[in-house]
């Protein structure tokens, strides 16, 4: 098994510029979620998904953050405008059943920086 | 709100040596609990998943307790060598499917 794929693995963008990141999760795990690494904050869950429906974005911080699952080997976490601010490691994780019986598998991550 | 707590956050030790990493949780209505290890730049791999209803899971030289009605879990890692030095990270699986994580424990073993 490849484990959780997600691209890019860096990326440089300038501020107000449109990113996207993407993750593919393990075959036939059915929970999917977006974490964002940072060192004053540590992990902070930003959404999560099951079934490819999304079940909690509270952790979103706000609106120029979207993430969608078109299906369930593939989804997107879209920052629009960008801000330095925005400057961090996003992790993607997936499981088969929300982590209750076998827990989670995460990515390599994907390191943003806005300049 | 489900709070982790991992001390020390730092921890240096000589080659050879037992390590004993510790976690706590404010909430103990938790699934499971899962110990992450991390090193610079790189993802988080999972060592070990204790279910709620187990004491312990062990791998390797690697064991961990989990006592959910005091809040703890305890990472033991026995006869440490440099290859070990990475950030360990606790993280409980909690009732609403989140995953709370602690700020972990960076761990330098000397040669």
């Amino acid at each position: 098994d490849a484990g959780v794929i997600q691209s890019p693995r860096h990326e440089v963008t300038e501020m107000g510029q449109e990113v996207t990141l993407r993750c593919k999760p393990i075959s036939g795990h059915n929970s999917l979620f977006w974490y964002r690494q940072t060192m004053m904050r540590g992990l902070e869950l930003l959404i999560y998904f099951n079934n490819n429906v999304p079940i909690d974005d509270s952790g979103m911080p706000e609106d120029r953050f979207s993430a969608k699952m078109p299906n369930a080997s593939f989804s997107t976490l879209k920052i629009q405008p960008s801000e330095p601010r925005d400057s961090a490691v996003y992790f993607c994780a997936s499981s088969f059943d929300r982590g209750v019986s076998y827990g989670y598998t995460f990515g390599s991550g994907t390191r943003l920086t806005v300049v | 709100k489900q709070e982790v707590t991992q001390i020390p956050a730092a921890l240096s030790v000589p080659e050879g040596e037992n390590l004993v990493l510790n976690c706590s949780f404010t909430d103990s209505a938790i699934y499971n609990l899962q110990w992450f290890r991390q090193d610079p730049g790189k993802g988080l791999t999972s060592l070990l998943l204790i279910q709620s209803s187990q004491r312990e899971q062990t791998s390797g030289r690697l064991n961990a307790s989990l006592d959910k009605s005091s809040g703890r879990s305890t990472l033991y890692i026995a006869a440490s060598q440099p290859g070990d030095s990475a950030t360990y990270l606790c993280a409980a699986t909690t009732n609403d499917y989140k995953l709370s994580f602690g700020a972990g424990t960076t761990v330098t073993v000397r040669a």
